[in-house]
């Protein structure tokens, strides 16, 4: 079965730090690009970073350029995304995505 | 960053209406683009992706053209189960703000 499962999600103070997985199974993984996507309750998604199969280029959103960075472990077919410095905007439902698979996404809640 | 910009944020239809939405880059992105049909709690569902390929599983109705700057995805006649929002997406990028698809 084709599936991503994001992982990791909880609450954390402004500053503070947190790292969300996500487990691929049943593709190709090690030759997709993959990228987070991250939700505010009530507002539309919006795009976070993007890595590429081999992990040699990243992109990110302006916003959390500096304070998030997005990493693959191609041999345990997963991504992951650390996130530094976070801000109560950086609450969110965050998913990771390739295509048209989403994970079932995990919550950051960021408070003061 | 290339910005989406969408309209109409919102439109009113009835079953059976034809309803176009329109998506603006803010630079060329050749077809790298991509739709998504967003229900309440669920995650987006990808609808059309190089700006036309409709995805498999996806009724005929959806449809997507453009290319460059400008892109429409056009529902056909639609069903009661196409009452969402839609957002376009340049491909690995940002998000246009959405159209919500409502009952009129």
């Amino acid at each position: 079965e084709v599936q991503l499962v994001d992982s990791g999600g909880g609450s954390v103070q402004s500053g503070g730090s947190l790292t969300v997985s996500c487990a691929a199974s049943g593709f190709a993984f090690g030759t997709s690009w993959m990228s987070w996507v991250r939700q505010a309750p009530g507002k539309g998604p919006e795009w976070v970073a993007t890595i590429k199969p081999d992990g040699s280029e990243k992109y990110y959103v302006d916003s959390v350029k500096g304070r998030f960075a997005i990493s693959r472990d191609n041999a345990k077919n997963s991504m992951f995304l650390q996130m530094n410095s976070l801000r109560i905007e950086d609450t969110a439902v965050y998913y990771c995505a390739t295509g048209g698979i989403w994970g079932q996404g995990t919550m950051v809640t960021v408070s003061s | 960053d290339i910005q989406m910009t969408q309209s109409p944020s919102s439109v009113s239809a009835s079953v059976g209406d034809r309803v176009t939405i329109t998506c603006r880059a803010s630079q060329g992105i050749n077809t790298w683009l991509v739709w998504y049909q967003q229900k309440p709690g669920q995650a987006p569902k990808l609808l059309i992706y190089n700006a036309s390929s409709l995805r498999s599983g996806v009724p005929s109705r959806f449809s997507g053209s453009g290319s460059g700057t400008d892109f429409t995805l056009t529902i056909s006649s639609l069903q009661p189960e196409d009452f969402a929002i839609y957002y376009c997406q340049q491909a690995n990028g940002l998000f246009g703000g959405g159209t919500k698809v409502d009952i009129k």
